[in-house]
């Protein structure tokens, strides 16, 4: 069985362009969660799909942005990017049932220079 | 609001056991998660445990819970050179599927 699968591994983007990273979860699973990961503020929640609709949202500007595929695919997309914006994107894919696990995929390594 | 906590980093013998430790806030946490994360990859689901159990074994990994303090620890049996990795405690409320995570636990293994 697959696992999660992120699309591309690396980027490298200048700031103000906008950027689009995808996630394919495992396969069945109908919830993807998106997380921000850096050095100074650890993992954080950015927003999460079910059946293509958002189901929850972290505390971040409408910059961040995110859709979901009726094949669960799900994308992410960073408008206007900024410095801070460098970061590990990391894509979570689970069944979207209470109790179930989570499995992450191997993120996207995003660098604004 | 919701915050979990864990020490930045503990050093072991290899062969030596490995407890790593977290305290969270939010008594409707429902599981509890240990991952793994290696350098430059993703983060890996250890095991989790339910917020009714006080204890839970897997192979080397033991997990305990004490609700009442809100304290969660990972214990790691015969560590090897090959469990280096940082460890992050992350809990879930009933209903949401969002992860709330502690800063990690870097865990160094020396031969």
């Amino acid at each position: 069985k697959a696992g999660v699968t992120q699309t591309p591994r690396y980027l490298i983007k200048t700031r103000g362009q906008q950027v689009t990273l995808s996630c394919s979860p495992i396969s069945g699973h109908r919830s993807v969660s998106w997380y921000q990961q850096t050095p100074g503020q650890g993992l954080q929640f950015l927003f999460e799909y079910f059946s293509e609709t958002q189901r929850n949202k972290g505390n971040f500007p409408g910059r961040f942005s995110g859709r979901q595929f009726s094949n669960s695919r799900s994308e992410m997309n960073v408008s206007t990017l900024e410095l801070g914006d460098s970061a590990l994107y990391l894509c979570a894919s689970s069944s979207g049932q209470e109790g179930t696990e989570a499995f992450f995929g191997q993120g996207t390594r995003l660098t604004v220079v | 609001g919701e915050d979990v906590e864990q020490s930045l980093f503990l050093s072991v013998r290899e062969g030596d056991s490995s407890v790593i430790n977290c305290t969270y806030t939010d008594s409707s946490s429902t599981y509890l998660y240990w991952y793994k994360q290696e350098p430059g990859a993703g983060l890996q689901l250890l095991t989790y445990i339910f917020s009714n159990m006080d204890m839970k074994q897997d192979q080397r990994l033991t997990v305990l819970l004490n609700k009442k303090d809100k304290h969660l620890s990972l214990r790691i049996a015969d560590t090897q050179t090959g469990d280096s990795a940082i460890y992050f405690c992350a809990e879930r409320n009933s209903g949401y599927s969002t992860l709330t995570f502690g800063k990690g636990t870097m865990l160094l293994v020396s031969p």
